[in-house]
């Protein structure tokens, strides 16, 4: 059972280069997140979505994008990489929104240079 | 708006003392409340939840409405509580879920 898979782990990339982060879920969760991790700031939400085909804004939004075209997979992207998008990025999802738990990817490092 | 604060960003207590991690948030209608954890090189994952009034590992976490507090709290630390500790808030009918910057709680031997 792999619940939450991201990928990749690592990247590194060169500014204004662009990228698509994958997370899979194979728990038949409709809501899915994306979250970034940054020191002394916490997790902050970047997208989410709330089933196939439904993408909506977080708390810092700008400079990425999302697509849920399946069920199982959220994307994130980065058309143009900027060193403030150097984090840690996590997915997480959870079946539905009353009182539900969310479980999390391992993570993907980025850093922006 | 939602706002989770927890205002201590690290929390050193010796081993067998009592443990208390503040949550306070701010919100405009039912809330759900979480607390979080990530120990070193994992993922995160559900400590507890309001709704369940268990408690796990030794935690427990009561919703004061009146305060809008949701403390986490451990009678007696131990070594392998030392982690990042995040208070998470969902508001019922809403989608998102909200987190605090977290706390990074330090068992010292």
């Amino acid at each position: 059972n792999a619940g939450v898979t991201q990928t990749p782990k690592f990247r590194v990339l060169k500014t204004g280069q662009s990228m698509t982060l994958l997370c899979a879920q194979d728990m038949n969760h409709e809501y899915m997140y994306w979250y970034r991790q940054d020191p002394g700031m916490g997790l902050r939400l970047i997208h989410y979505s709330v089933g196939e085909g439904t993408t909506a804004k977080g708390e810092v939004p700008d400079g990425y994008n999302v697509s849920r075209l399946k069920k199982q997979n959220f994307l994130l992207g980065l058309e143009s990489a900027a060193p403030s998008q150097t984090s840690v990025y996590f997915c997480a999802s959870r079946y539905g929104y009353v009182n539900t738990e969310a479980f999390f990817g391992q993570g993907t490092r980025l850093t922006v240079v | 708006a939602q706002r989770v604060t927890q205002p201590e960003k690290l929390l050193s207590v010796f081993k067998g003392a009592p443990v208390e991690l503040k949550c306070n948030y701010s919100y405009s209608g039912s809330p759900e409340l979480f607390w979080y954890v990530q120990y070193s090189r994992q993922r995160l994952q559900l400590l507890l939840r309001h709704i369940s009034r268990e408690s796990i590992k030794g935690f427990t976490a009561d919703l004061n409405k009146g305060e809008t507090s949701f403390h986490l709290k451990k009678p007696f630390a131990q070594e392998e509580d030392s982690a990042m500790y995040y208070c998470a808030l969902s508001q019922n009918r809403d989608d998102k879920i909200i987190f605090g910057k977290g706390t990074r709680l330090h068992i010292l031997p």
